[in-house]
């Protein structure tokens, strides 16, 4: 399974856009990238998935340049309830030989986001 | 509708004792996943269960930890003989699918051994 490796923490401000960057040099080429959030004392949140190029939904947004070698979780205007950890994940797609279903977990990345 | 729950909330045992931690993922979802989280660090895969079967329980760390899902809907991980590093957040989520589908996480067990 490929490895992922995301900064340990950030800080931002309240209204800013604030970008979260993997990488995953050893992607197969079946695996999909997903993000996860996590708030204290709660199960962690699906956030956003992608293949390649750029996927958005109504949270965030996710850019996946050519090669998926890396990925960038785009959170606009961030909010103090923002706060969390956010994961990513490389894997999925069984059915087709890739990775197995199980989500493989790095520490994440910890964002504060202050008033 | 519901999500995923898992009874119960928190569980303290001492050291040797066993311990069932139960969870009861989303109506409808065949595939059911129990993590476990140490503080500081993400989830943890143990093992996956695609309808009653053990697909993949390569995370379990030994053979004190076993789970079980008869019927295909609610699963109990069972842990003997416990030890204090048995502590942490067991997680379990529940998914439609097997591959790259979106996983329902529930709200977690707290087991302390003491």
């Amino acid at each position: 399974l490929a490895k992922t490796t995301q900064p340990i923490s950030m800080d931002s401000y309240e209204g800013q856009e604030v970008n979260i960057t993997c990488s995953h040099n050893n992607i197969a080429t079946n695996d999909y990238i997903t993000w996860y959030q996590q708030f204290p004392s709660q199960g962690p949140r699906f956030i956003i998935q992608g293949y390649k190029t750029k996927v958005t939904n109504e949270v965030a947004s996710l850019f996946i340049p050519a090669d998926r070698k890396s990925s960038t979780l785009s959170l606009p205007r961030v909010s103090l309830s923002d706060t969390a950890v956010y994961y990513c994940l490389v894997g999925g797609a069984m059915n087709y030989g890739g990775s197995q279903g199980n989500l493989i977990f790095g520490k994440g990345t910890k964002l504060s986001v202050k008033p | 509708g519901a999500g995923v729950s898992q009874t119960p909330s928190n569980k303290v045992t001492e050291k040797g004792k066993y311990v069932e931690l139960r969870c009861d993922p989303i109506s409808g979802h065949t595939a059911l996943y129990w993590y476990r989280q140490s503080l500081g660090q993400g989830p943890e895969f143990l093992i996956y269960f695609q309808g009653t079967g053990a697909a993949d329980d390569s995370g379990l760390p030994n053979d004190r930890f076993f789970a079980v899902r008869p019927e295909g809907s609610v699963s109990t991980l069972k842990i003997q003989r416990t030890e204090r590093g048995d502590s942490a957040v067991y997680l379990c989520a529940s998914s439609f699918g097997s591959d790259a589908d979106e996983q329902y996480f529930g709200p977690g067990t707290r087991l302390t051994v003491t």
